[in-house]
């Protein structure tokens, strides 16, 4: 099993709509997750952290299961400029080091 | 603030020669990484320094990968001698701990013919 794994993409959507990504990790002993926005061509920026009660920020909102080890992100009201490849990761401590671990990444296209 | 920074964009080799990137982190920054990330791929980890420290270099292929911070501040990735399997994106990224956010830079696009 991977240590992070998403959903396959594409996923495209018309405008408004609403998407959910999914991703599972195999770790049970993962401290902290994230999810990063990819655009084309571009470096990876971080989006949001993932906190244990979920989070929401403006149209977007996180959400962790330590017991399924599973991390959603939803999207609502999409709009054109959502369009990317969402890298879901996971952080891991070896030792006293912190590993992030990303996953393969989920593309959205979002359609007028 | 100004970002992290890489150079160059772009690099085209054949395959057997030698290529170097560079990466200065955000000031501050003690944690630097190496990121090397393959179409369709995400970013897999190749290195993971602390101040001028190797914490992690796990998967950094060390028959042809090198990499060093000597001062703590600035970084240099190698390759030497390239496979055509290297073409790929490879990213600096530094944060100012371990468990922090990470911020990346542009990238290096190497394509090996």
């Amino acid at each position: 099993r991977k240590e992070v794994e998403q959903d396959p993409g594409p996923f495209n959507v018309p405008e408004g709509a609403t998407v959910a990504f999914n991703c599972t990790y195999s770790n049970s002993a993962s401290q902290s997750f994230f999810w990063y926005r990819q655009d084309c061509r571009k470096e990876p920026k971080l989006l949001m952290s993932v906190y244990s009660s979920g989070n929401e920020d403006g149209r977007f909102t996180a959400q962790l299961n330590r017991a399924s080890q599973y991390i959603s992100l939803l999207i609502r009201d999409s709009k054109l400029s959502d369009s990317a490849t969402y890298l879901c990761v996971v952080l891991n401590y070896g030792g006293s080091q912190g590993n992030l671990i990303f996953g393969k990444g989920t593309k959205l296209s979002v359609k007028p | 603030e100004a970002g992290v920074a890489q150079s160059p964009r772009y690099k085209i080799i054949e395959k057997r020669q030698s290529v170097a990137f560079w990466c200065n982190p955000i000031s501050g920054h003690a944690t630097l990484y190496w990121y090397q990330q393959i179409l369709g791929q995400g970013p897999k980890l190749l290195i993971q320094f602390q101040n001028n420290g190797v914490v992690d270099d796990s998967q950094l292929p060390k028959d042809r990968f090198s990499a060093e911070r000597l001062k703590g501040v600035d970084s240099t990735l190698k390759i030497q001698p390239a496979k055509l399997e290297d073409s790929a994106v490879y990213l600096c990224a530094s944060s100012l701990e371990a468990d922090s956010p990470l911020h990346f830079g542009n990238g290096t696009r190497l394509t090996v013919t």
